[in-house]
């Protein structure tokens, strides 16, 4: 069955990076680009952008231009997700999520929680 | 401000039928891009419930439904139980943003 496992919660301090992991199993992992998704503290869902996980090609959502970097180790079915310069608004849960072509977020990793305090 | 908009909130009683609407424009659900609704739990991923307009995923009750008309599109419970009590995300495509991939802003669904 198809699983997304993301890594661990994460404390950082402003100005920091993290980077969040998602591996994939159960499905062939070139097949499905793959999206992230943040939802700060009692918000809704936020969109921050789409890796084509055969060629590496990405499109980040305006508000994260410049701060957000999606790679993928094909060798691994791992997606990874990296923003920089963190600020506390940046504090809220990643979700990972492989798209079905041309369609819906058919499968979402577990979340990750991301806190950013000084 | 989301480009889909959602009432922030709706109440039924078990047993009742509730719908939830998700309003854009003409560059996202009139352009005649598809709908999908996603069902999250408070704590959990969210999950789809209705995709490309009314399409239910396996496993999804068929007390659940999606239609769309317009600008507009609307997922529908019917028979309510009270493990629908969630928040409902609307989600489409928009041609005139370079954020194409957009959201609704969430409804929560609160079973009396």
């Amino acid at each position: 069955q198809v699983q997304l496992v993301q890594s661990g919660a994460e404390v950082k301090k402003p100005g920091a990076s993290v980077k969040v992991s998602c591996k994939a199993s159960g499905y062939t992992f070139t097949t499905y680009y793959m999206h992230w998704v943040r939802q700060a503290p009692g918000q809704g869902l936020e969109w921050m952008g789409i890796i084509n996980v055969r060629d590496g090609s990405t499109t980040y959502a305006q508000k994260f231009l410049g701060r957000v970097t999606m790679t993928r180790d094909t060798s691994t079915s791992t997606v990874y997700m990296e923003l920089n310069s963190l600020r506390s608004e940046d504090t809220g849960v990643y979700y990972c999520a492989r798209i079905r072509p041309g369609s819906h977020l058919d499968h979402w990793g577990q979340g990750t929680l991301v806190s950013v305090s000084s | 401000q989301s480009v889909l908009t959602q009432p922030p909130s709706v109440s039924g009683a078990p047993g009742q039928r509730v719908t939830i609407s998700c309003t854009g424009s003409n560059s996202n659900i009139g352009a005649g891009y598809d709908v999908h609704w996603y069902q999250q739990v408070p704590g959990t991923a969210p999950k789809v419930v209705i995709y490309d307009n009314i399409n239910r995923p396996s496993g999804v009750p068929d007390r659940f439904s999606g239609s769309k008309s317009g600008t507009s599109a609307s997922l529908a419970i019917t028979d309510l139980q009270a493990e629908d009590e969630a928040d409902y995300y609307c989600q489409s495509f928009d041609n005139s943003l370079s954020d194409f991939w957009v959201f609704g802003g969430g409804t929560k669904l609160t079973v009396l």
